[in-house]
């Protein structure tokens, strides 16, 4: 398995909303990522979580609330998002950091719309 | 904090055109990762630089790391309709081997 699963590929939802991303790979790499991504934009790192532990927080707002419950999973949970966070958020996985010789395999995202 | 600049923005060719997009960073690299991402869809990874004036061939995409280990580019020979999309650069940066930059991405268009 050489892919990285995001679910749901869409997802709309009220400000006053939460909600949860998923994120799921199976290829034994130990470092995880959230990226979000606007139209036109490249992707921008928010989260890494490396073994299983958060390592980087781009300082993210708090209504974005990552979670790694084992080294396969990832999760992004939402709450009380704001319209300008209406975008694509990438989850993407590495062998072992950013100099990995196969280099970051991303999920194919999740399409978000805040209303 | 470290800043990698990537021109073009955008390149519209005909079929056949040769493409070149380059990056350069204002500071030294660790390595540079090149991906595509195609219209609607997400970033692939296409190939990893780490050795200065390193020089890598896949079919017809020819990718360059600099002396310095600043700048790189990605060469498309006699480019294809397949080849749309956008091409980004990406360099570690932050001292961390985990910050992932990306360019700003250069966006290709091909005239059939």
């Amino acid at each position: 398995d050489t892919e990285v699963t995001q679910t749901p590929k869409h997802l709309v939802m009220g400000m006053t909303n939460k909600k949860s991303l998923k994120c799921e790979q199976h290829m034994g790499h130990r470092a995880m990522y959230w990226y979000k991504q606007k139209a036109k934009k490249p992707p921008e790192l928010m989260f890494v979580y490396s073994y299983e532990k958060l390592s980087i927080n781009e300082s993210v707002p708090s209504r974005f609330s990552p979670e790694c419950p084992n080294s396969s999973l990832l999760n992004l949970h939402l709450h009380a998002l704001q319209p300008e966070d209406s975008a694509l958020y990438l989850c993407a996985s590495s062998q072992d950091g950013g100099l990995s010789f196969y280099g970051y395999t991303f999920g194919s995202g999740t399409r978000l719309t805040v209303v | 904090g470290q800043q990698v600049m990537q021109i073009p923005q955008y390149q519209h060719v005909q079929e056949g055109e040769d493409f070149t997009t380059y990056c350069n960073s204002s500071t030294t690299l660790s390595n540079i990762q090149w991906y595509k991402q195609r219209p609607g869809g997400h970033p692939v990874f296409l190939i990893q630089l780490v050795k200065s004036g390193e020089v890598k061939k896949q079919k017809r995409l020819t990718f360059q790391f600099g002396e310095a280990k600043k700048n790189s580019s990605l060469h498309i020979t006699a480019t294809q309709t397949t080849d749309v999309g956008t091409y980004f650069c990406a360099g570690l940066s932050g001292g961390s081997n985990y910050k992932l930059t990306f360019g700003k991405g250069t966006l290709l268009t091909v005239n059939p």
